[in-house]
C-alpha cells in the first residue's frame, strides 16, 4: 500500500536545464515537506507546506522552488540545474495530531551533467 | 542549529544487542524520533519519544533523558536486516516543529 509516491526514481539532467520533482501522496495529509539527503549531510529540509498553496522556506531553499495545487500533490522545481544539486531528494508528508510521524516517498535520484 | 549528534558507523555481529546514542541540544525540545533507513530506500518510523524513559517495541526500543539532552536506540538480538542507517530527529518548539534530523548512524551487522 503506497502511500508518498515520487515520479521518478531516477533522472539525469544537464546544466541549466528546469527539473520537475512530484510528489503525491493519498493518506490526506496537511503537511508536505521535501528534504535533499547527501552523503555525511543527512537530511536537510528545503521547502515544506501547510495547506494548499502555501509554502516555507526550509534551511537551504535557495535554487528551489515549491508548488502545491491540490493537497495531494507537492511539486519541487529546479528552476536551473546545477551540478551542486545532484543528490537524492526525499518527499515526506504528516498529518493528524499527535507525534506527526513523517511518511517518505522511496526518493528521486537526480544527476545533473 | 539544534546540533543533533550520533556516531557515523557502528558494527556489530548478529544475535549481538547494539545501542544507538544521539544527543541533542535541550532548550525547546519538544520530541524525537528515531528512523531506519535501508539502503536505496525510503526512512521509515520506528519510535517517538516525547517523556523520559524507556519505549520498547519487541527487538527495538528507544530512550530519552530531557535534562541531558539524550537518547539511544536498542537493537536487541541483531539480524542481518537491521543492517541500515538510523536516524536521530529532534523538534523543537517554536518555529515550524519540523523534526531536525541527524547525519544518521549506519549500522553493520556481521554474521
Amino acid at each position: 500500500d503506497v502511500k508518498v509516491t515520487q515520479s521518478s526514481r531516477y533522472l539525469v539532467k544537464r546544466t541549466g536545464e528546469k527539473v520537475f520533482l512530484e510528489c503525491v501522496q493519498d493518506m490526506d495529509h496537511e503537511n508536505m515537506f521535501w528534504y535533499r539527503q547527501d552523503p555525511g549531510l543527512g537530511l536537510r529540509l528545503i521547502y515544506f507546506s501547510y495547506d494548499v498553496k502555501m509554502k516555507e522556506k526550509g534551511d537551504i531553499p535557495e535554487g528551489y522552488s515549491v508548488s502545491r495545487e491540490k493537497k495531494e500533490r507537492f511539486s519541487l522545481i529546479l528552476e536551473s540545474a546545477s551540478t551542486n544539486q545532484t543528490s537524492m531528494y526525499l518527499c515526506a508528508s504528516s498529518g493528524g495530531t499527535g507525534a506527526n510521524v513523517l511518511t517518505f516517498g522511496a526518493g528521486s535520484r537526480l544527476t545533473v551533467l | 542549529g539544534q546540533n543533533i549528534d550520533q556516531p557515523t558507523e557502528m558494527t556489530a555481529t548478529e544475535g549481538a544487542i547494539v545501542q544507538i546514542n544521539c544527543t541533542y541540544q535541550t532548550s525547546g525540545f519538544n520530541g524525537l524520533f528515531w528512523y531506519q533507513q535501508h539502503a536505496g530506500e525510503a526512512p521509515t518510523f520506528l519510535s517517538y519519544n516525547v517523556l523520559d524513559g524507556l519505549e520498547e517495541k519487541g527487538r527495538f526500543s528507544s530512550f530519552l533523558s530531557r535534562s541531558k539532552g539524550y537518547s539511544y536506540l536498542l537493537l536487541k538480538e541483531l539480524q542481518m536486516k537491521d543492517s541500515a542507517s538510523y536516524l536521530c530527529a529532534v523538534r523543537y518548539s517554536g518555529g515550524s516543529y519540523i523534526p531536525t534530523f541527524g547525519r544518521g548512524t549506519s549500522l553493520i551487522v556481521h554474521p
